[in-house]
């Protein structure tokens, strides 16, 4: 009973370097979404899927990419890290007719020096 | 737009005392309702959520949490907190009318329990 998979779980980087944080559910869910939990900021959605080939920009987009090319798949794309960055990134998963609940992965720790 | 205020950033309370963790929201639209909790080092765990009906709402671990939609709030409340409900807790919404499922968070409450 996986839920919501994601690695690494911890990864430090050094500015301008690229990495893809991955990201995995097997409850057949259409919506998937990346957040960055920052302190004293909660969370902050980067991008959202609706399901597969459908991508759109959440609140704080620049400096990420992502693709849905599956259902099950939703990575994350850093394109050239800054210590801006550096936070606890957070996939999620819900159904797309569940009241918007979301599933949670247990989070990637990304540094950036 | 969408937006969540926790209106306390920490809460400090004695343990077997009852607690109240605020959250008021702001909508243009109907929203769905959530409270979720996450412990040190995890991810967020879903505590209870508000979609329709009665707006008394019970989650795990004793939670229950009250929707009233004119002070567009939702309170969440334990009569007796333990050591181990120390965590972080968030509110969230999100809203009915759009494609979109992502969730608006506020910036969290950090229940510390004392002895």
């Amino acid at each position: 009973n996986a839920g919501v998979t994601q690695t690494p779980k911890f990864q430090v980087l050094k500015t301008g370097q690229s990495m893809t944080l991955q990201c995995a559910q097997d409850m057949n869910h259409e919506y998937m979404s990346w957040y960055r939990q920052d302190p004293g900021m909660g969370l902050r959605l980067i991008h959202y899927s609706v399901g597969a080939g459908i991508t759109d920009q959440g609140e704080v987009p620049n400096g990420y990419n992502v693709s849905r090319s599956t259902t099950e798949d939703f990575p994350l794309r850093l394109l050239s890290a800054a210590p801006s960055q550096t936070s606890v990134y957070f996939c999620a998963s819900s159904r797309a007719d569940g009241g918007g609940e979301a599933f949670f992965g247990q989070g990637t720790r990304l540094t950036v020096v | 737009a969408q937006s969540v205020t926790q209106l306390d950033s920490q809460v400090p309370v004695f343990e077997e005392a009852p607690v109240e963790l605020r959250c008021n929201y702001s909508s243009s639209v109907s929203v769905y309702l959530f409270w979720y909790v996450q412990y040190p080092n995890q991810g967020l765990q879903l505590l209870l959520k508000y979609l329709s009906g009665s707006t008394l709402v019970k989650g795990i671990n004793g939670f229950e949490a009250e929707f009233n939609k004119s002070q567009t709030s939702f309170h969440l409340r334990k009569p007796s907190v333990h050591i181990s409900d120390t965590a972080e807790y968030f509110c969230a919404v999100s809203s009915f009318d759009t494609g979109r499922r992502a969730l608006t968070f506020g910036s969290g409450t950090r229940l510390q329990v004392q002895p």
